[in-house]
């Protein structure tokens, strides 16, 4: 079955810092892949997707995300973080049956 | 401004008095769907309707109900809530194919069962 992996459930980094989530998944033929973010106390907001082309996909608020597919991986990154980055981090995969399955959840903490 | 609308954003009810959580979109989408999110469980898909009259269920359909009479609502049914349905609900929609598939999320629905 289709999955999704986010090895992190939390992570910290300094305001400034850059950043990488990881994102793995489980899928045979060539996925869609998203992001989403979490602030609190709100809906999810899609951050960027990849469905073929440029393996390098740039999003909203700064984020770009590398899909890999030898590595089956879709990173997320950021070159510098801003304290309003402090969010709950959504991977998600399109599977066979259209069903758009999540991964568990990355929380990033900022420190000042 | 294209949404999908939610309401009520918080509700406390009782044991097996029947609720519906409303879900409106504004952007013609096709899918409509219902998650809950629970603390170390993610998020779970309910229900969800890949057009009018069309519903299927999801991963976790127990205890609700859904329809879709427009194509633009999509409300959520508790006959009888339970305890175990205490949690945060999202209504999301998304066009079915094409470039511009991807979740648009509602706000939210905190829903706690006493």
């Amino acid at each position: 079955a289709q999955s999704v992996t986010q090895p992190d459930i939390h992570i910290t980094v300094s305001e400034g810092a850059s950043l990488e989530l990881r994102c793995n998944y489980s899928y045979g033929a060539t996925p869609y892949l998203f992001w989403y973010v979490q602030s609190p106390g709100q809906g999810l907001q899609l951050l960027l997707k990849y469905f073929s082309g440029d393996t390098l996909v740039q999003g909203i608020k700064g984020f770009e995300a590398e899909f890999k597919r030898s590595q089956s991986s879709f990173n997320l990154r950021k070159p510098s973080v801003h304290w309003s980055d402090a969010a709950e981090y959504f991977c998600a995969v399109l599977n066979r049956d259209d069903k758009i399955i999540f991964g568990k959840g990355t929380r990033l903490h900022i420190l000042p | 401004e294209a949404q999908v609308t939610q309401n009520p954003r918080y509700l406390i009810t009782v044991t097996g008095k029947k609720l519906t959580v409303t879900c409106s979109q504004n952007m013609n989408h096709e899918y409509m769907s219902w998650y809950r999110q629970d603390p170390g469980l993610g998020l779970r898909q309910i229900y969800y309707s890949m057009n009018v009259e069309v519903t299927d269920k999801g991963d976790v359909p127990e205890g609700y109900k859904v329809s879709r009479k427009e194509k633009r609502n999509f409300p959520l049914i508790l006959e009888s809530p339970s305890p175990n349905q205490t949690s945060l609900y999202f209504c999301a929609s998304t066009h079915f194919y094409g470039a511009n598939y991807g979740y648009t999320f509602g706000s939210g629905t905190r829903l706690t069962v006493v």
